[in-house]
């Protein structure tokens, strides 16, 4: 199946920082989402990107998916940020979402 | 508009145990699915329901049965359960234009 993998696995900023997270995957894909855990367990979608790049606030999504790659970039983190984000993709005709492990972010004040 | 919602929040069961879960979406999305989420893991699908009156088997079905009881809810169900089992359990849906998935607030699930 479908090979899905994060890093960096842990992250910790201090609050301004930036920040960049990767997501490789093994096959080509035709969904491609990424999400947010925040501390308290809620999952919160922050973009469906199979390709292309998107912006929302300070938070923008690239995927390249010739390249099975794709990235979340956080700009000035704030404490708020903290917590797991997930990518998770689905390839082919699959309705199975598979997700990555996950990068644990800590934002420090 | 609530969403997608789960009961119970939180359970404990002694082994052998069984229990249902409830999810209930009311976003009309045709496709709802059950994960289970464990310490440094990321999610993994248990089951999924591409529609109203069909289920399918994800990554870990074993121990598990699904009933999709109508296009709004889809239900999760431990026949006997396993201290294996104790776990995150997260409902989510998904339909029409929009893939993307959105979950419920989860159920921590303890089996002694």
């Amino acid at each position: 199946g479908i090979q899905v993998e994060q890093s960096p696995p842990d992250l910790i900023l201090q609050e301004g920082a930036n920040s960049t997270l990767r997501c490789n995957f093994s096959d080509s894909v035709n969904n491609l989402q990424w999400f947010h855990q925040n501390p308290w367990g809620q999952l919160i979608n922050l973009f469906y990107i199979p390709s292309g790049t998107k912006q929302n606030g300070r938070l923008s999504a690239t995927t390249v998916a010739t390249e099975r790659y794709s990235l979340l970039y956080i700009s000035s983190s704030q404490t708020t940020d903290s917590g797991v984000y997930f990518c998770a993709l689905r390839a082919g005709g699959s309705e199975k979402l598979v997700f990555g492990k996950g990068t644990k972010l800590t934002v420090n004040p | 508009n609530a969403g997608v919602t789960q009961t119970p929040k939180f359970q404990v069961l002694k082994t052998g145990q069984s229990m249902t879960l409830q999810c209930a979406q009311d976003m009309n999305h045709n496709s709802m699915y059950w994960y289970r989420q464990d310490p440094g893991m990321g999610l993994r699908l248990i089951y999924y329901s591409a529609s109203e009156g069909t289920t399918d088997k994800g990554e870990v079905p074993n121990g598990y049965n699904v009933s999709r009881l109508n296009k709004r809810e889809f239900s999760l169900r431990l026949e006997s359960a396993a201290p294996s089992q104790t776990s995150v359990y997260f409902c989510a849906s998904s339909g029409g234009r929009d893939v993307t998935q959105y979950f419920g607030p989860g159920t921590r699930l303890l089996v002694l």
